[in-house]
């Protein structure tokens, strides 16, 4: 299995401009995860999907921040309009039935 | 809610020194515990975990941790670190949340730097 799949890998965009990260969860998980990780917040969960269905946004941090999960072998999360603050590392996560995730090897989302 | 708390947050030994690691959970029912491992640059990979049965739990590497209930908690450790252990690690709780769906919870990791 290749494991959960992210892109981009690196990321640099102008303020202002949409993001769009994408993910591949490992087939026949059924969680998708959403983090953050920055060093001053360190990891954050944003968002997470239960059978594409999203459970808890409750870490999605504004109105900026949306994401979707079409179906079970995809999934995007989106900014718009970024910050410079936006900036840090995504990670995307998958599991089966819980409890224990498998991590992308991450995006890591620079605004100038 | 539940929470995770990691106490060090930067941590410094020598090669073959013990390496012991604090994690603290808040949450009464039943949880599953886990310890990730983030070396530089890299993505979170599982190092062990605790679902049930011997409260002391033996991941890769020659780490281990051992499942307290009464004092909620879930420390690290290892006998003898090497260099190739320098990372940042995280625990991380799976509990119920609210409205009653699972929740994994990661405390905010501890840096561990080994010297040579």
């Amino acid at each position: 299995d290749a494991g959960v799949i992210q892109s981009p890998r690196h990321e640099v965009t102008e303020m202002g401009q949409e993001v769009t990260l994408r993910c591949k969860p490992i087939s026949g998980h059924n969680s998708l995860f959403w983090y953050r990780q920055t060093m001053m917040r360190g990891l954050e969960l944003l968002i997470y999907f239960n059978n594409n269905v999203p459970i808890d946004d409750s870490g999605m941090p504004e109105d900026r921040f949306s994401a979707k999960m079409p179906n079970a072998s995809f999934s995007t999360l989106k900014i718009q309009p970024s910050e410079p603050r936006d900036s840090a590392v995504y990670f995307c996560a998958s599991s089966l039935d819980l409890p224990e995730a498998f991590f992308g090897q991450g995006t890591r989302l620079t605004v100038v | 809610a539940q929470s995770v708390s990691q106490h060090n947050h930067h941590v410094i030994l020598s090669e073959a020194a013990s390496l012991e690691l604090g994690c603290n959970y808040s949450y009464g029912g039943t949880v599953n515990l886990f310890w990730y491992v983030q070396y530089p640059g890299q993505h979170l990979q599982l190092l062990l975990k605790y679902f049930s049965g011997d409260p002391l739990v033996k991941g890769i590497k020659g780490f281990e941790a051992e499942f307290i209930k009464s004092k909620f908690s879930f420390n690290l450790r290892k006998p003898s670190v090497q260099w190739s252990d320098t990372a940042e690690y995280f625990c991380a709780v799976n509990a119920p949340n609210s409205g009653g769906y699972q929740k994994v919870t990661f405390g905010t990791g501890t840096k561990l730097q080994v010297i040579p």
